[in-house]
């Protein structure tokens, strides 16, 4: 159990264009679920949080604007990034939090790719 | 500041060998200490959990310390197999009026070599 899914796992695009990125919770609701970013040999870095049908908690220096999120339903939350350039080519990694015996567990997706060329 | 620092950064290893991977945390109030495995290309996956009171937890071939006096863990794996070639995270949990809040470590790359 506990299994979060993420779509596309790779993505390239224009520079100019914009990106959406899904993240589902399959066996369980995630009233909160998180984005994360993450450059080559280098940790997660939060993003945003995102609670079911709410506005994002967005983290210092991270631009709301440019990164769209969505947490319409307690198994989809989506990230689209608009107007994407060449830096915000990374790793995005979500993950779901759900309850696992007496600990809020993180439950983290396998990751997508973004290039933008 | 909420700080989780792991050592080393990196570390080969020859298969079969053991090895031990080193984190210290300045992170308050704290809730719970998690050690992660990210392979390359894939979300991290999640090996131990310990709170406060507990000062080993074993997965398989993993073996994870904490002292939550010094604010250090170690995580130490037995006999390392390829499959274990990855970065290890050490993340540290502190308690929010809205929620558990994650502070990431650097992470440890490992590469186990044949």
């Amino acid at each position: 159990g506990a299994v979060v899914s993420q779509h596309p796992s790779r993505v390239i695009c224009k520079s100019g264009t914009s990106v959406k990125i899904e993240c589902r919770s399959l066996d369980f609701q995630a009233t909160t679920m998180f984005w994360y970013r993450q450059f080559p040999k280098q940790s997660l870095m939060l993003m945003a949080t995102s609670n079911e049908g709410s506005k994002a908690t967005y983290e210092q220096g991270v631009e709301k604007d440019k990164f769209l999120i969505n947490h319409a339903s307690l198994t989809l939350s989506t990230l689209t990034v608009t107007s994407a350039h060449p830096e915000d080519s990374s790793f995005y990694i979500c993950s779901a939090r759900g309850i696992s015996g007496d600990f809020y567990e993180q439950y983290f997706g396998p990751g997508t790719r973004l290039t933008v060329t | 500041k909420n700080q989780v620092e792991q050592s080393p950064q990196s570390l080969i290893i020859l298969e079969g060998k053991n090895c031990t991977l080193q984190c210290n945390y300045t992170v308050s109030p704290f809730s719970n200490l998690r050690w992660y495995k990210q392979d390359t290309g894939r979300g991290p996956v999640s090996l131990t959990i310990m709170t406060f009171s507990e000062n080993t937890k074993s997965n398989g071939r993993y073996t994870a310390t904490l002292d939550a006096d010094t604010k250090q863990s170690s995580l130490h794996i037995t006999a390392s197999q390829l499959s274990d070639s990855a970065s290890y995270i050490c993340v540290v949990s502190s308690i929010k009026a809205a929620g558990n809040k994650l502070t990431f470590g650097g992470g440890t790359r490992v590469l186990v070599k044949p």
